[in-house]
């Protein structure tokens, strides 16, 4: 079973300011099936991006997803207010598994 | 537009089954395009993959619960099901089912909002 890594586990940042979120992988995920979700307070997870690079229907341009094999990033360009919450990576290769979330908290 | 909401008894007893159904609507569990899993979430924790299945009935069980589990689905009632026996307070969480999408993201696209299960005597 493939074991996500997310680092920080929290990431305290200015509105306008650029979040640099890492993913890495205990071995290389298949295809880069790589996905990102950003999970609000009370919320169910909303998928962000896929494919590692591939930006969901919806989501805006300033969530970049960028990475391969073993490590994977999701930058927020500028962060808007909504987009404090907490981020998950997941990987489809070998079964599916989660990472532990990064909280992108307001500083 | 598809939604996806989970139903079932929000507490069960230790040692006995939870049993959690998710209705679709606005789309098909006999789409060829999607599978169909949930996922759980302990309060204050992170995601885990519980299982996923197709229309045609193979699933895909996460290792460390497949002893326990069994996911079906009745594309006569466009719902599918998670059982989940010998629960202990470890099986208590918000349990979401969420739709993936088969070749195109790859990923879980529509999540339902998620029924809390407590376990408890």
């Amino acid at each position: 079973e493939i074991v996500l890594t997310q680092s920080p586990g929290t990431l305290s940042l200015s509105p306008g300011a650029r979040a640099t979120l890492s993913c890495r992988a205990s071995q290389s995920v298949a295809s880069n099936f790589l996905a990102w979700y950003q999970q609000k307070p009370g919320q169910a997870p909303r998928l962000l991006i896929s494919g590692a690079s591939g930006r969901a229907s919806g989501i805006p341009g300033r969530f970049i997803g960028s990475g391969s094999g073993t490590d994977f990033t999701l930058t927020i360009s500028r962060l808007e207010p909504e987009d404090f919450a907490v981020y998950y990576c997941q990987q489809y290769g070998s079964s599916i598994t989660f990472g532990g979330g990064t909280k992108v908290e307001i500083k | 537009q598809v939604q996806l909401q989970e139903s079932g008894p929000g507490l069960v007893k230790p040692s006995e089954t939870l049993s959690l159904t998710c209705t679709v609507s606005g789309g098909s569990v006999s789409s060829p395009r999607h599978y169909w899993g949930w996922i759980r979430q302990p309060p204050g924790k992170g995601l885990e993959w519980i299982g996923s299945i197709y229309y045609s009935g193979t699933t895909f069980y996460s290792p460390s619960l497949k002893s326990r589990i069994t996911i079906s689905v009745d594309t006569s009632t466009n719902q599918f099901s998670l059982h989940l026996k010998s629960v202990t307070a470890a099986d208590a969480a918000l349990y979401y089912c969420a739709r993936w999408a088969v070749g195109s993201s790859d990923a879980f696209d529509i999540w339902g909002q998620g029924t809390l299960v407590t376990v408890s005597s």
